[in-house]
């Protein structure tokens, strides 16, 4: 089956600090990839769409200059927090998709940002 | 190892109608179960989350229930409408962050 990895499953930075995290179709190309975040005791929430080769699409209220979004290749996509914040550790997670008419989607493990 | 099941796969309402979609799981020690919506091609879009020490959420003409000694959740939509057309996913989340998403329901309200 399709299998979506992220990189890094935790991590920890302290305030000012940029931090990236990757997100990879392993065995399938991803024409569209996802990140959602999830706060404490909260749902996940959809952040931005990003689509290969072109500019991301972000929710409204989220920052597009803080969360940096590159999608080079069909293969990876990288959500990049700029100047993190404590109020921005949170749990990161990406999903991957075959095309804008498709359905399904597969998740990433997950990544839980800390921010000191 | 969790399993998150919905059943029907697919399911077709007349408009007007109130549904139940289904969703089991097969670890109860869960920390929250996920409803979302999902229109082609498109992110997921979060309708109701309930965490483990609650039975019950709604929002608006939604209703999700919980029974975690059963391993089922709910999603009761009252008065279907034709834009309630998409897929519909359940989730549940345990302690450690992880989330096993079910495969969906497709659901079709017919006008």
């Amino acid at each position: 089956g399709a299998v979506v990895s992220q990189h890094p499953s935790r991590v920890i930075c302290k305030s000012g600090t940029s931090v990236k995290i990757e997100c990879r179709s392993l065995d399938f190309q991803a024409t569209t990839m996802f990140w959602y975040r999830q706060f404490p005791k909260q749902s996940l929430m959809l952040m931005a769409t990003s689509n290969e080769g072109s500019k991301a699409t972000y929710e409204q209220g989220v920052e597009k200059d803080k969360f940096l979004i590159n999608h080079a290749s069909l293969t990876l996509s990288t959500l990049t927090v700029t100047s993190a914040h404590p109020e921005d550790s949170s749990f990161y997670i990406c999903s991957a998709s075959l095309g804008t008419a498709t359905y399904e989607q597969y998740f990433g493990p997950g990544t839980r940002l800390t921010v000191t | 190892k969790q399993e998150v099941t919905q059943i029907p796969a697919a399911l077709s309402v007349p408009e007007g109608e109130n549904l139940v979609l289904n969703c089991s799981f097969t670890d109860s020690a869960i920390y929250n179960l996920q409803w979302f919506r999902q229109d082609p091609g498109k992110g997921l879009t979060s309708l109701l989350l309930i965490q483990s020490s609650q039975r019950e959420q709604t929002s608006g003409r939604l209703n999700a229930s919980l029974d975690k000694s059963s391993g089922r959740s709910t999603l009761y939509i009252a008065a279907s409408q034709p834009g309630d057309s998409a897929t519909y996913l359940c989730a549940s989340q345990n302690r450690d962050d992880k989330i096993i998403f079910g495969k969906g329901t497709r659901l079709h309200i017919l006008p």
